[in-house]
């Protein structure tokens, strides 16, 4: 079972930041956070991954809270390429890569 | 550089007949993942293959299996085809297992009849 919860969908105007919400509240300290995407009919694509600090690159940013039970993928500029199913998923390194449903964003013009 | 590679992209079995699915990863990456993704039960792992021996498998029977070779490919199989095995199957691969990012192909959509 996936160990993250989020919003089934979203909503975002073209342009404006999209901030995607992820809950994991029993997450461990040696767990890290991904984040990844999957647009329709294709493979899920690599976003970004933290432990604990904030992190940045040139898809999206990572913001993890101080205690980390919850994290925000914000993508700065939402275009419609990126309207996609977004997956939070936590995982220590040695173990296998849980999906739950994601959340569907949906970039509108 | 070249992404991660599945073949067939489409198939059709019937049941009863076994498949065999290909993945050829990244160049320089090792670690190689299977995972089967349909509509009411999302994506769900199958196993990890790292350095042709499987290091994690997933609650899958045994009818499925899968083998890594020496040239990191990867090949999973599904033997007696059910109707519930119609699927897309993912492959990803990974520089090395652990904390790095996996790059998927784009799937091999396998339905059976």
């Amino acid at each position: 079972d996936a160990k993250t919860t989020q919003p089934p969908s979203m909503d975002c105007a073209e342009g404006r930041a999209a901030n995607l919400p992820c809950n994991h509240s029993t997450i461990s300290g040696n767990e890290y956070v991904y984040w990844y995407r999957q647009i329709h009919s294709q493979g899920p694509q690599y976003i970004i991954h933290g432990l604990k600090n904030n992190e940045t690159n040139e898809m999206a940013s990572l913001i993890i809270t101080e205690d980390r039970k919850s994290s925000t993928l914000i993508l700065p500029h939402a275009t419609l390429r990126d309207t996609a199913v977004y997956y939070c998923i936590v995982r220590v390194g040695n173990e296998d890569m849980r999906f739950g449903a994601g959340t569907r964003l949906t970039v509108k013009p | 550089k070249a992404g991660v590679t599945q073949t067939p992209r489409y198939l059709i079995k019937t049941r009863g007949q076994q498949v065999t699915l290909s993945c050829s990863p990244i160049s320089g990456h090792r670690s190689v993942s299977w995972y089967q993704q349909t509509p009411g039960q999302g994506l769900q792992f199958l196993f990890e293959y790292f350095s042709e021996t499987q290091r994690n498998k997933g609650n899958f029977p045994g009818r499925f299996s899968g083998r890594q070779f020496s040239n990191s490919r990867s090949e999973m199989n599904v033997s007696t085809l059910e109707l519930g095995d119609s699927a897309l199957y993912l492959c990803a691969s990974s520089r090395w297992t652990g904390n790095t990012e996996a790059f998927f192909g784009q799937g091999t959509r396998l339905t059976v009849v």
